[in-house]
């Protein structure tokens, strides 16, 4: 069973919509991560959250808008997407942000976009 | 800075054959090293790690050990089932309080019966 929740698992979207994804984890992780996916490649980080508040925005467009609205939630809002935004998006968490961690991240199992 | 070289795929295999997948890393220190697989439509999921020199990660019939002199984290399983079809990623964490994972290119499996 994946200990991270994602909803929706698809999502068909026009590219004037507003839509939000979102994931929830219940394992006291204090990191929480949004990836975005193409198919056969390695997820690319966009954003992390540490202890409820960014620590890492990877140059992401302003389309995407994360938030952290507690400790176990996390949203991803989405506005004016482009056809090229079409992925699977990834949500993970950890217990904390560390070097050279060996705590590995728990993935869930995505939610996969489409923008028409 | 850190990165992660992996096998490119795709590699195709009859069942029960002997699988490996090769992965070598450079790192400026002593990371923890995992091995992440992904099967059709789902997320990530961790395979094995390892944190030290030495150390041999296993779950699932599949191994990798930690080869600081080779700097290489090879995966390996001695059976591999139908089921085992996936993509599998090798992945590093960096250094500094980033959270961030440096993850492979992935190798995709494919068993066939």
């Amino acid at each position: 069973d994946t200990e991270v929740t994602q909803t929706p698992k698809h999502l068909v979207m026009g590219m004037t919509n507003k839509k939000s994804l979102k994931c929830e984890q219940h394992m006291g992780h204090r990191a929480m991560y949004w990836y975005k996916q193409k198919a056969k490649k390695p997820p690319e980080l966009m954003f992390v959250y540490s202890y409820e508040k960014l620590s890492i925005n990877e140059s992401v467009p302003s389309r995407f808008s994360p938030e952290c609205p507690n400790s176990s939630l996390l949203n991803l809002h989405l506005h004016a997407l482009q056809p090229e935004d079409s992925a699977l998006y990834l949500c993970a968490s950890s217990p904390e942000v560390a070097d050279y961690s060996n705590q590995p991240q728990h993935f869930g199992d995505g939610t996969r976009l489409s923008i028409l | 800075g850190d990165s992660v070289t992996q096998m490119e795929g795709p590699v195709t295999l009859s069942e029960e054959a002997f699988l490996t997948i090769n992965c070598t890393y450079t790192a400026t220190g002593y990371p923890s090293l995992f091995w992440y697989v992904q099967y059709p439509g789902e997320g990530l999921q961790l395979l094995l790690k390892a944190t030290k020199a030495d150390d041999k990660g296993s779950n699932k019939g599949f191994e990798a050990t930690y080869r600081k002199e080779t700097t290489s984290f090879h995966l390996e399983k001695g059976s591999v089932q139908v089921s085992d079809s996936a993509v599998y990623f090798c992945a590093l964490p960096t250094r500094g309080n980033t959270g961030k994972l440096i993850f492979g290119q992935g190798t995709t499996l494919q068993v066939k019966p």
